[in-house]
């Protein structure tokens, strides 16, 4: 089955750009997706992208999509500190039909320092 | 819409006691899910439902642990007797299921057994 990894902790500086790296196993996914989890809170949808889409870019937040290499990328410009939170991204598995299952990954901590 | 809602938000227990987690799906959702999250073990998917119906239950970590959908706008999730590892946050998210739908996250109940 699918798998989706990423690195578990990021920090940058206000107003720089984060980039949040994602790997996955499964190139059946016909989604891919990009959750926030605030502090105390359930994951939020942040974004997504089709899998036949290299890019798409949603105001401050890029997601490129490479499927030769199964790498996820969000893309933060100016990061605020509002955007400290655990991001996670996941597939949707192809393998249980039309059931809305989603595989995560573990987690990416971004630490937003003033 | 309301939201995914679960009840309650906070439970604290002694060892031994059984404990009942509650979750209302979005109206009109076909699929709904269980997870755990915990700082060790990150996010886990327990249980899922299509239809009322459980379809992958092998994320449910012993016999402790059971689940339950008996109409479409009800969940719960039960552990008997309960367990001080047992402590985590427990999320229900609902989904409608169809390939390609995110899914929708509630506030989460956090669980403490002693």
């Amino acid at each position: 089955g699918e798998d989706v990894e990423q690195s578990l902790f990021l920090s940058v500086r206000e107003g720089d750009s984060s980039v949040i790296n994602c790997t996955y196993t499964d190139s059946s996914s016909t989604y891919l997706y990009w959750y926030k989890q605030e502090p105390g809170a359930g994951l939020q949808l942040l974004t997504y992208i089709f899998s036949n889409m290299d890019m798409k870019q949603d105001q401050r937040l890029t997601v490129l999509l490479n499927k030769k290499d199964k790498h996820l990328s969000l893309r933060i410009a100016d990061t605020q500190t509002g955007d400290s939170a655990i991001y996670f991204c996941a597939g949707d598995d192809y393998g249980s039909g039309n059931t809305g299952k989603l595989i995560f990954g573990q987690g990416t901590t971004l630490q937003v320092k003033p | 819409d309301a939201g995914v809602i679960q009840s309650p938000r906070h439970e604290v227990t002694e060892m031994g006691q059984e404990v009942t987690l509650r979750c209302k799906p979005i109206s009109g959702h076909n699929s709904l899910f269980w997870y755990r999250q915990t700082m060790m073990r990150g996010l886990e998917l327990l249980i899922y439902f299509n239809n009322n119906v459980p379809i992958d239950d092998s994320g449910m970590p012993e016999d402790r642990f059971s689940a339950k959908m008996p109409n479409a706008s009800f969940s719960t999730l039960k552990i008997q007797p309960s367990e001080p590892r047992d402590s985590a946050v427990y999320f229900c998210a609902s989904s409608p299921g169809l390939s390609g739908d995110t899914q929708y996250f509630g506030p989460g109940t956090r669980l403490t057994v002693l």
